[in-house]
């Protein structure tokens, strides 16, 4: 069964500041999406990682993909509050047919 | 612009009523899913579908059906609707290829 983990589950940072959340997945993968989801809203794509050593960005927040390591990491620049949301990493299941299967999410909360 | 659409947005309903959720897409996309999301468990996939007629479940399918009679619905239907069924469920479609959802608004129900 595949197990996507992300960590931390919370996350409250000073605006400017930088973190990274992490993601890690428990089967063979070469692709990770990232999601992004306001309070009562639905799910945005942010980025799609579609194979070892993928490096996405788009604005302050920088996405890569380590196939190896089973691991993806979501890094934030300079934190701004407009960044606060949930942020959800998801694998496909390749013995499922490669259905998404989502990790539990990461509350980040950006404080002025 | 092509998108994916909800309905209704909200409902309350009653324990052992039946209940159906409209998932209708313009993407054009053969493959859609439906996913529940509740505190704790993130996004856990009820049954999708990878085009007309066909259906699957997902790890969460007991008590819902959907059938796909065109690309464009994929309507979730709750038989004998039970307490643990209050949720926000989110429609999902995805193309061939690359396998990034896209999501619907989502559907918040309330079963008493």
């Amino acid at each position: 069964e595949l197990k996507v983990e992300q960590n931390p589950l919370f996350l409250s940072m000073q605006e400017g500041k930088n973190y990274t959340i992490y993601c890690n997945y428990s089967t063979t993968s070469d692709r990770l999406y990232w999601y992004r989801q306001d309070p009562g809203k639905s799910l945005e794509s942010l980025f799609v990682l579609l194979s070892n050593g993928a490096v996405k960005q788009e604005g302050r927040l920088m996405a890569s993909l380590d196939t190896k390591a089973r691991l993806s990491t979501l890094h934030i620049t300079a934190a701004v509050h407009d960044l606060s949301a949930t942020y959800f990493c998801a694998a496909p299941w390749r013995e499922y047919g490669n259905k998404l299967v989502f990790g539990a999410g990461t509350i980040l909360r950006v404080k002025s | 612009d092509a998108e994916i659409t909800q309905s209704p947005r909200h409902k309350i309903t009653e324990t052992g009523r039946q209940v159906t959720l409209a998932c209708h897409q313009t993407w054009n996309h053969n493959n859609m899913f439906w996913y529940r999301q509740d505190l704790g468990h993130g996004l856990r996939l009820i049954h999708y579908s990878y085009g007309v007629h066909d259906t699957n479940k997902g790890e969460v399918s007991d008590g819902y059906s959907v059938s796909r009679s065109n690309t464009e619905d994929l309507p979730l239907t709750l038989e004998s609707a039970a307490s643990s069924q209050t949720s926000v469920y989110f429609c999902a479609s995805s193309e061939d290829g690359t396998g990034e959802l896209f999501f619907g608004e989502g559907s918040r129900l309330t079963v008493l």
